[in-house]
């Protein structure tokens, strides 16, 4: 089974500051791999599929990239909408692994 | 409105059975593979199961496998999680979602809650 190590766990950041979250999948995924916001009491809602495809209606300030096994979602200029819970998944072979969640919390 | 609902979340205690369905409407059910995807309290994202776009082919996660049973209807655009031999650590809210191929989990239903507890 694939295992994503997501860090960090917590973030604390000012509106405004450019914002990185890291997940490293225990293996390849072929870039098979999607970001989700959740906020409290909510399902949660995908901003990037395929490592760095936005999805449509999701502001262009969230980006998505990789790096070998290595992925980052960053947030170019944090907005106030933005806190919430971040997770990865890898959809590349099942069981289909989720990251453990960083929570976004704004100063 | 693309949506999906989900219904059958109930207390149940350790032992028990219960099956969970969410009706999809506003998509073309065939051409999404399903989920299920719980969250314990307090706790992270944990994927639990999934079914193809045809049906023959299901995957679960080790801690749920031999218990739970993925199924959908396409005919009735509905999915379904028959879940035995229920644990304390069941106890979450279930999601539904829905995957294109080569997309994340791209519509979610609202959630439905189980409760495992004497």
């Amino acid at each position: 089974d694939i295992q994503m190590a997501q860090s960090p766990s917590t973030l604390s950041a000012s509106v405004g500051d450019r914002v990185t979250i890291t997940c490293r999948a225990s293996q390849t995924i072929r870039s098979y791999l999607a970001w989700y916001q959740q906020k409290p009491g909510k399902a949660p809602k995908v901003l990037i599929h395929k490592a760095s495809s936005l999805e449509n209606g999701v502001p262009s300030r969230f980006s998505g990239s990789e790096s070998g096994t290595e992925f980052t979602l960053t947030i170019s200029s944090l907005q106030p909408d933005d806190f919430g819970t971040y997770y990865c998944q890898q959809y590349n072979s099942y069981p289909h692994s989720f990251g453990e969640g960083t929570k976004l919390e704004i100063k | 409105e693309v949506q999906l609902l989900e219904s059958g979340g109930n207390l149940v205690q350790p032992g028990g059975s219960l099956r969970l369905s969410c009706a999809a409407s506003g998509l073309t059910f065939s051409n999404y593979a399903m989920n299920w995807v719980r969250q314990a309290p307090g706790k992270g994202l944990e994927w639990v199961s999934a079914i193809t776009t045809t049906g023959d082919t299901t995957y679960y996660a080790d801690s749920v496998k031999g218990r739970f049973t993925i199924s959908r209807d396409t005919s009735e655009n509905t999915l379904s999680l028959q879940m035995n031999s229920l644990r304390a650590e069941d106890t979450a809210v279930y999601y539904c979602a829905a995957r294109r191929p080569y997309y994340g989990l791209d519509v979610w239903g609202q959630g439905t809650t189980v409760t495992v507890s004497s």
